[in-house]
């Protein structure tokens, strides 16, 4: 069955402290994984699209990394206005949904 | 705006009641999802449109929930005889592609 755990389920950083969040997936052929922000009481806002195991893809303080087994969000020199719930997807080749993780609450300190 | 527009943004209704939520997508977006999300979860698929036609409905949408997408536009979901266990963020997405969702801002449902 295709599933999504992420880790950790919270995390607090001082502003400006890096730190990685991970997702683990298990799918029957990739299609591709997605990583999402979502702050409180809105829907959750597009960051990456990643397909295949190596790939990596940049924006701002964000970089997500993806191999054959789990993705990982690194978070370089955070502020205040990085804290969100960050969400990992993946969409399998054979059908259209997308199978979402619990998240990870970020929050950083200033 | 030429974002996702769902309606209304909260609802709060009792026990027994129906309900009926407004999405409307990204216009040159064929493809229409819906999703529910309750506190501390990440979203559940409910169902998918292409077009006008649905054509991929989750278990989770049991035969109190029915969702239309009338000439391929905007879609509606129906919550009949709402439950306690109803109350979530009810999310809708749209996209052109098979990857790439944007989803609204979400219905949130409070069934008291």
């Amino acid at each position: 069955e295709d599933q999504v755990t992420q880790s950790p389920e919270a995390l607090r950083l001082q502003e400006g402290e890096s730190s990685s969040l991970n997702c683990s997936y298990t799918v029957s052929g990739l299609r591709g994984l997605f990583w999402y922000r979502q702050d409180p009481g809105k829907g959750p806002e597009f960051l990456f699209t990643l397909y295949s195991a190596g790939e990596e893809k940049e924006k701002e303080r964000l970089k997500a990394t993806l191999t054959k087994k789990e993705s990982f969000l690194h978070i370089t020199a955070p502020k205040p206005e990085d804290s969100a719930t960050y969400l990992c997807a993946v969409q399998a080749r054979a059908g259209n949904q997308f199978y979402f993780g619990t998240g990870t609450s970020l929050t950083v300190i200033p | 705006d030429t974002g996702v527009s769902q309606d209304p943004r909260h609802k709060i209704t009792k026990r027994g009641q129906n309900v009926t939520f407004r999405c409307d997508p990204i216009s040159e977006h064929n493809r229409l999802y819906w999703y529910r999300q309750t506190l501390g979860q990440g979203p559940e698929f409910l169902t998918y449109f292409q077009n006008e036609a649905q054509l991929e409905k989750s278990r989770l949408l049991s035969d109190r929930f029915s969702a239309e997408r009338p000439k391929g536009s905007f879609s509606t979901l129906e919550i009949q005889r709402t439950e306690q266990g109803d109350s979530a963020m009810y999310l809708c997405a749209s996209s052109l592609v098979q990857y790439g969702y944007t989803f609204g801002s979400g219905t949130r449902l409070t069934v008291v």
